[in-house]
């Protein structure tokens, strides 16, 4: 069975840094690009980052480029989200995504507030 | 950024009735390989997104048949043949083919 179990996720004040992970399991980790989606409550979906299958390639969304980090470790099975200079308006649920086997985890809640 | 435009937003339906989800992206989406990356997801209330079809016309593993989708180019639609309750939430499409990924607003679909 496939599962992306997302992690990291809490309360942080404006500012501030958090590191989400994922851990992947049920599929070939290694053998896909991987993004993380987020959701602002009430809102709709926003592409945050992706991450090709060697991590040689990454690209994000204008609202974090320069505050956000996209990374892997295939070794592990676990792509990971470094966020920093948090703004209230990353407060959002975030997922981690496997777009090319169709695969979403549970998200979870990143809370940027003072 | 490729932009995509869903309608309608809302979409109130008679269980048992059809459904129809119009999606259309600012830019082709059709790739050099001569696919086209145009996704349809589902977001049930309180739940994840799940993927119901791929490249525009795919069903994912387990998706009732139910639900279709066709298009070209530009212009794409979701179809649900008759609606059941568990149907109830919201429907996004997504473009695959260019960076940055984006999403269409989001048409809620609820029961009358």
């Amino acid at each position: 069975e496939v599962q992306l179990l997302e992690s990291g996720g809490g309360l942080v004040q404006p500012g501030g840094s958090l590191r989400l992970s994922c851990a992947a399991s049920g599929f070939t980790f290694s053998s896909y690009d991987m993004s993380w989606v987020r959701q602002a409550p009430g809102m709709g979906l926003e592409w945050v980052a992706g991450i090709s299958t060697d991590g040689s390639l990454r690209d994000y969304a204008d609202s974090v480029k320069g505050r956000f980090t996209i990374s892997r470790d295939n070794s592990k099975n676990t792509l990971y989200l470094q966020m920093n200079s948090l703004r209230v308006d990353d407060t959002a649920v975030y997922y981690c995504a496997n777009f090319g086997g169709g695969h979403w985890g549970q998200g979870t809640l990143v809370t940027v507030s003072s | 950024e490729i932009v995509m435009t869903q309608t309608p937003l809302s979409s109130p339906v008679t269980l048992g009735q059809p459904a129809s989800i119009s999606c259309r992206s600012s830019q082709s989406l059709v790739q050099s390989n001569g696919k086209t990356y145009l996704s349809w997801l589902q977001q049930r209330p309180g739940q994840p997104p799940r993927l119901l079809i791929y490249e525009i016309s795919n069903r994912f593993s387990g998706v009732p048949d139910r639900f279709s989708g066709s298009g070209a180019g530009t212009d794409f639609t979701l179809k649900i043949s008759r609606v059941e309750a568990e149907d109830v939430g919201v429907y996004y499409c997504m473009q695959g083919a260019h960076f940055p990924r984006t999403f269409g607003q989001g048409t809620k679909v609820e029961i009358k």
